[in-house]
């Protein structure tokens, strides 16, 4: 089963509008990254977020991590119409000796001019 | 740098037909993974390499599944027999390093088998 779980599925908002995405997890974490997918495109790295760190931004990102809860959220700020996407959570961990990682299936955001 | 390469960006084959994609990671990387993409099951981890050496290969589906990475510049993921439930997007990924890396993906290679 997918180790994180996006909240929601499906956003749609009004361009300059924040969006927030949420992620749950069910296992101990190494590290916990965001993707983003345009459409018919392969996914590209945004951020990654270390199991001892909180919160982390980058430009109009900001990412939070709550071990504690096992779960993230990704906010955009100021959204754009470029910013239209899937975004995905991935965790990163230890299972059986060896590295996993999982990724969600994802939040669709559409930002609408 | 050209980013990963995937070859062919499309295919199409019938069922019963071996399938063959092909994979450069970036320059310089040392992992690289193969993915799978569909809408009912999401994106999902078939296999991974770290030094040319497959490290986990519990999310390859069947037998039908194989691959390989002979050196650290080239990949294959073959599908022999194909089927028509494995018509997907398969995506190739690398990495610079183990966990705390970021990966890199390609563009992918949309497989239809009819």
């Amino acid at each position: 089963s997918q180790q994180g779980e996006e909240d929601p599925q499906a956003l749609s908002i009004q361009e300059g509008e924040n969006a927030t995405m949420n992620c749950s997890y069910k296992t101990s974490i190494n590290n916990l990254q965001w993707y983003r997918q345009n459409s018919g495109r392969g996914l590209v790295h945004l951020i990654l977020i270390r199991s001892n760190e909180r919160e982390k931004h980058s430009g109009r990102l900001r990412v939070t991590l709550d071990t504690s809860k096992k779960s993230s959220s990704l906010l955009i700020t100021a959204s754009r119409a470029a910013d239209t996407a899937s975004y995905f959570c991935a965790t990163d961990s230890w299972q059986g000796g060896s590295e996993k990682l999982v990724f969600g299936k994802g939040t669709k955001l559409t930002v609408n001019p | 740098d050209a980013g990963v390469i995937q070859s062919p960006r499309h295919e199409v084959t019938e069922m019963g037909q071996e399938v063959t994609l092909r994979c450069k990671p970036i320059s310089g990387h040392n992992s690289l993974f193969w993915y799978r993409q569909t809408m009912m099951r999401g994106l999902e981890l078939l296999i991974y390499f770290n030094n040319n050496v497959p490290i986990d290969d519990s999310g390859m589906p069947e037998d039908r599944f194989s691959a390989k990475m002979p050196n650290a510049s080239f990949s294959t993921l073959k599908i022999q027999p194909s089927e028509p439930r494995d018509s997907a997007v398969y995506f190739c990924a690398s990495r610079k390093g183990t966990s705390g890396y970021e990966q890199y993906f390609g563009p992918g290679t949309r497989l239809t088998v009819t």
